[in-house]
């Protein structure tokens, strides 16, 4: 079956400019995950939801970033006044669970963003 | 809070030789575990998971972890790698007993092997 999508697959930007990467997760899956990778490191945790609700934002770096899931199914994270320092790999991940602990998450092949 | 150390950053093996991949990690309550990989191209994937039970795991393509809670360890191994496990492996946790669900993830360790 189809996987957990993610567009674009490129964005270059400006420094100063907003942005809007998109994620679909896979069909079913109530949670959905955002992380950041940069360049030699492994995947940093940004925001989790479980349905609509942001249930754990608590690595989102600052309050340029936004991430919203209206319909609990797609989720668009934001980025206002971008930097160069926000040039990263972005990932979405997804999984089935609803419960209490980590489970399994199914990543997408992620948003390459790179801010001049 | 958590924090997964991944020793080696970049192995590099001739084909047929043996694999062990080194992970620590440091959190005091129960923990899942993880190894995702990432070849060359694409999207990480799972290898394999430990919850709970037996805490050897088995997972695709030939790869076993050991779960060693007095050292804080998953070690990944397999006995004799092939050119295509060429890529890159991350060891994650994720806190099994808080209700949170991040997953912690180590640097990542860059397998290259040799024909």
């Amino acid at each position: 079956g189809a996987g957990v999508s993610q567009t674009p697959s490129n964005k270059v930007t400006e420094k100063g400019k907003y942005v809007e990467l998109r994620c679909d997760p896979i069909s079913g899956h109530t949670a959905l995950y955002w992380y950041r990778q940069s360049l030699g490191q492994g995947p940093e945790f940004l925001i989790y939801f479980q349905g609509t609700g942001a249930a754990d934002d608590s690595g989102l770096p600052n309050d340029r970033f936004f991430a919203v899931r209206p319909e609990g199914s797609v989720s668009t994270l934001k980025i206002q006044r971008t930097e160069r320092g926000d040039s990263a790999v972005y990932l979405c991940a997804s999984s089935g669970s609803t419960s209490g602990s980590t489970d399994t998450q199914y990543f997408g092949p992620g948003t390459r963003l790179t801010v001049l | 809070a958590q924090s997964v150390s991944q020793h080696n950053h970049h192995v590099i093996l001739s084909e047929a030789a043996s694999l062990e991949l080194g992970c620590n990690y440091s959190y005091g309550g129960t923990v899942n575990l993880f190894w995702y990989v990432q070849y060359p191209g694409q999207h990480l994937q799972l290898l394999l998971k430990y919850f709970s039970g037996d805490p050897l795991v088995k997972g695709i393509k030939g790869f076993e972890a050991e779960f060693i809670k007095s050292k804080f360890s998953f070690n990944l191994r397999k006995p004799s790698v092939q050119w295509s496990d060429t890529a890159e492996y991350f060891c994650a946790v994720g806190p099994g007993d808080t209700g949170r669900r991040a997953l912690t993830f180590g640097s990542g360790t860059r397998l290259q092997v040799q024909p």
